[in-house]
């Protein structure tokens, strides 16, 4: 019973490193979302993938790049990290993108001094 | 991004008291959704509600969706320890491509 695998689950890196948060699941969900949560902010949306193909920005993009590999795996790129970026991230996934239910990994705890 | 209140903030309660919690937003949502997150776990859906008006219960949990389709309750009867854990409200708006928005949680602690 797999469901949503992140990695690594935790990263520390030093301003201007790069890295990959990797998220893959194995339900068939066609829906895959990238969120930040930090004290204080609930979970925001950095980008999302509504299917295979496509991927869409959500409320927090700007430093992000995102890859929708196939219809399981669903990275998250920082280029240049910087210290802005000290989060929690949790990757989830849907059925389809309208089906409220997510799914979410077990997160990756990020730090960059 | 939607702004999602919610309150209180944190919540320290006896073991079998009851709990109330509530979400509101400036903006109509169309589905809300009430989530609960274990110390390092991902959030995990309790119930989901679809119109306004409706009444949801799982178990012990009651959640409402408000008249006004701009704020949300949860109710927890006869707490127990195990219902420790942040619990987060989200709202779904069909016209920002299905996006979720989610509240900045309450963080409940049961004391035994």
């Amino acid at each position: 019973n797999a469901g949503v695998t992140q990695t690594p689950k935790f990263q520390v890196l030093k301003t201007g490193q790069s890295m990959t948060l990797q998220c893959a699941q194995d339900m068939n969900h066609n829906s895959m979302y990238w969120y930040r949560q930090d004290p204080g902010m609930g979970l925001r949306l950095i980008y999302y993938s509504a299917s295979e193909g496509t991927t869409d920005k959500g409320e927090v993009p700007n430093g992000y790049n995102v890859s929708r590999l196939n219809k399981r795996e669903f990275s998250l790129r920082l280029e240049s990290a910087a210290p802005s970026q000290t989060s929690v991230y949790f990757c989830a996934s849907r059925i389809t993108r309208t089906n409220p239910e997510a799914f979410f990994g077990q997160g990756t705890r990020l730090t960059v001094v | 991004g939607q702004q999602l209140n919610q309150s209180p903030q944190s919540m320290f309660i006896q073991e079998g008291e009851d709990v109330s919690m509530n979400c509101t937003s400036s903006s109509i949502f169309n589905t809300w959704l009430w989530y609960k997150q274990d110390p390092g776990e991902g959030p995990v859906l309790l119930i989901a509600l679809y119109k306004a008006g409706e009444l949801t219960s799982n178990g012990r949990l009651t959640a409402q969706f408000g008249i006004t389709r701009k704020d949300s309750f949860l109710n927890i009867s006869a707490s127990i320890p195990s219902d420790v854990g942040i619990y987060f409200c989200a709202g779904q708006l069909w016209n920002t491509g299905n996006q979720f928005y989610f509240g900045t949680g309450t963080s409940l602690t049961v004391i035994p």
